[in-house]
């Protein structure tokens, strides 16, 4: 079974401030993941990265997907209160239809 | 916005009694999944379905049976409902476009 650890798991900051959050396996994935989950909600598909090095940016939200495509991270600068919530990442394996879930990263945002 | 509806979106049962979710999608899916999601454990995949009749097990089976007599519905059992299956349930569907995962609203489920 992979396993994908995340890290930070919980965060409290104040708005304006900057943040990482890792996810990190031992195990290659052909693609990452990160979805953002607001209280009483499911959580909702941010970004897919698939190669290996890869940045794609979402506003004030970075993500880079590992060399290796064995970890990822998230970057948000100056964050406000409007990020607040739990960010999950999820890995494919290459021809499985069972993405593997990190347990999240739970961010306040402080006004 | 995949289409996706759970039924019922709260309920409290008693201990031992049976229990039925029910997941509806909307757009023909071939692949749904039953995970719930509990504090410290993140999202745990119970059961999924890659076709009519076509179901397999997740990491958390025990204690859960599923099933799919149509493509667009997906139910959730719980044949004899204990404290430890408190927990808010998700119904998720796969659409192949980016593998990406689509989920419900949630199913609030209290076990007294």
């Amino acid at each position: 079974t992979q396993l994908l650890e995340q890290s930070p798991q919980f965060l409290s900051i104040q708005e304006g401030e900057n943040l990482t959050v890792y996810c990190n396996s031992s195990s290659v994935f052909s693609s990452l993941q990160w979805y953002r989950q607001e209280p009483g909600e499911g959580p909702v598909l941010l970004v897919t990265v698939v190669t290996g090095g890869e940045v794609k940016k979402l506003k004030r939200l970075t993500f880079q997907f590992g060399d290796a495509r064995k970890d990822s991270s998230l970057h948000i600068t100056a964050a406000q209160p409007g990020d607040t919530g739990l960010y999950l990442c999820a890995g494919w394996e290459g021809g499985s239809y069972i993405p593997t879930f990190g347990r999240g990263t739970s961010l306040i945002v402080h006004p | 916005d995949a289409g996706i509806t759970q039924s019922p979106r709260h309920k409290v049962t008693e201990t031992g009694t049976p229990v039925t979710l029910r997941c509806h999608q909307t757009e023909n899916h071939r692949y749904m999944y039953w995970y719930r999601q509990d504090p410290g454990h993140g999202l745990r995949l119970i059961h999924y379905s890659y076709g009519v009749k076509d179901t397999d097990k997740g990491e958390v089976s025990d204690g859960y049976s599923v099933s799919r007599s149509k493509t667009e519905d997906f139910l959730l059992t719980l044949e004899s409902a204990t404290s430890s299956q408190t927990s808010v349930y998700f119904c998720a569907i796969l659409a192949y476009s980016g593998n990406t995962i689509y989920f419900g609203e949630g199913s609030w489920l209290t076990v007294v």
